[in-house]
């Protein structure tokens, strides 16, 4: 248990519906992320929030809305997904943001998209 | 941007000791020197971080030499638990994430 919770831990999906990952932390954590993880390549970071405000968009396709409500809970929406988004989706807090700061990572979503 | 490189891949044996060597010739003055673990469908966990010189914590050892452009990883008396894949991040402390990269990491495999 690492004070960072995610759910659905799966999910299967068509193209045209829509869905939404739901993250938690449980740490007092101000920083949370949003990470994609295809098979066989390297964890892409695609959002950061800093005491709920985003700071760090890698150019993700619109076709994924994160949201952030509160320091302890982040979304990712999905809308129109390919087939191509099915990847493990990690969830990740910390402190704060820096370098300098352990990240504690989520259990994961494994998303399919048919 | 500190792009960091590592072995793809490692094999060791159970009660061996593990050294993965990382370099990161781009590291800039305020990076700061992180390795994960990650096990098959897990998040990765953090083992160890540091600055400069030598770190040592319950679980690894981390040495960094003076001109920091690289960094060893070392695991004493592994088991087959520590069969996973380990990532070398270097990262500013500067509040900006844009620099944090974890690259395709080393899968260590360990053998009974």
């Amino acid at each position: 248990e690492t004070g960072v919770t995610q759910t659905p831990r799966h999910l299967v999906m068509g193209m045209t519906n829509k869905k939404s990952l739901k993250c938690e932390q449980h740490l007092g954590h101000n920083a949370m992320y949003w990470y994609k993880q295809s098979a066989k390549k390297p964890l892409e970071l695609m959002f950061v929030y800093s005491l709920e405000e985003r700071v760090e968009n890698n150019s993700v396709p619109s076709r994924f809305s994160p949201e952030c409500p509160n320091s302890s809970h982040l979304f990712l929406h999905l809308h129109t997904l390919q087939p191509e988004d099915s990847a493990l989706y990690l969830c990740a807090s910390s402190q704060a943001t820096g370098g300098d700061n352990e990240q504690f990572f989520g259990p994961g979503t494994r998303l399919t998209v048919l | 941007l500190a792009k960091t490189t590592q072995p793809i891949s490692m094999d060791s044996y159970e009660g061996q000791e593990v050294n993965i060597t990382c370099s990161h010739n781009n590291i800039a003055t305020n990076d700061y020197i992180t390795w994960y673990q990650q096990f098959p469908s897990q998040g990765p966990r953090f083992i160890i971080q540091g600055y400069k010189t030598k770190v040592t914590n319950e679980v690894a050892s981390l040495f960094i030499p003076a001109d920091r452009k690289s960094s060893t990883l070392s695991l004493p008396r592994v088991s087959l638990s520590d069969t996973a894949v380990y990532y070398c991040l270097v990262g500013d402390s500067w509040g900006s994430q844009g620099n944090l990269i974890f690259g395709k990491g080393t899968k260590l495999s360990v053998k009974p």
